[in-house]
């Protein structure tokens, strides 16, 4: 399994700011993945964070809102950009590793936002 | 479409009972994977189980067990003798094969367990 890291962990910010998060994993992997999961709610997609490349966003969800970068093959940070209160959610990146079994993604811990 | 529907929001029953999850699915992908994810209080995702659409074996995991069958596009996870730990929200979820490992999630179904 890979052994994946999320910074921060929590935070309380204030509308109209920005936080960026990152996501570390320790071994390089060829798929990562940012999802929200707002309070009370399942998981959604935002996008899939592309190494070298521009992320692919799900319906909904914008760059400008949420830019992505993916330097490597090991990290990738989420931008929330512009913050309101409704941004208050837990974002979650996931991986799915080269190597291991087709499609099975873990998830990193989680970092919870709410927003003032 | 595709997706997943777990129609049990809560559950609660008391320890040592027996407890069966419902997951029911939709795709038009012949190839999938099926999931359960676990999630504490404490917020992480536990990954429990993945299974192929070609596997239609059930699978016993200590006082876990899933059940899955295609005739139904169900994938059901029972907890034998649950206990207070395993109170957690559980999702369900779903990979069709054409959607680049993007994954569905069930809506999820909170479990809690009384002492």
């Amino acid at each position: 399994s890979a052994v994946i890291s999320q910074k921060p962990s929590r935070d309380i910010c204030q509308r109209g700011t920005s936080l960026t998060i990152q996501c570390q994993v320790d071994s390089q992997v060829t798929m990562m993945f940012w999802y929200r999961q707002q309070p009370g709610q399942s998981l959604t997609l935002i996008a899939t964070a592309n190494q070298g490349s521009e992320a692919t966003y799900e319906s909904g969800f914008v760059i400008d809102k949420f830019p992505i970068s993916r330097p490597n093959l090991t990290f990738s940070t989420l931008t929330v950009s512009n913050m309101s209160p409704e941004d208050s959610s837990i974002y979650l990146c996931s991986v799915e590793a080269a190597g291991i079994s087709y499609n099975e993604q873990f998830f990193g811990p989680g970092t919870r936002l709410t927003v003032l | 479409a595709q997706k997943v529907t777990q129609a049990q929001t809560e559950i609660s029953v008391v320890e040592k009972e027996d407890v069966t999850l419902d997951c029911v699915y939709e795709t038009r992908d012949t190839t999938y994977y099926l999931f359960w994810y676990k999630q504490p209080p404490s917020g992480e995702l536990v990954f429990l189980i993945r299974r192929n659409s070609f596997d239609e074996q059930n699978e016993i995991s200590g006082r876990y067990s899933w059940n899955f069958q295609k005739s139904t596009s169900s994938f059901n996870f029972t907890i034998t003798a649950s206990q207070v730990v395993d109170s957690a929200v559980y999702f369900c979820a779903l990979i069709p094969y054409s959607s680049a490992s993007k994954i569905i999630f069930g809506s999820g179904t909170r479990l809690s367990i009384r002492p």
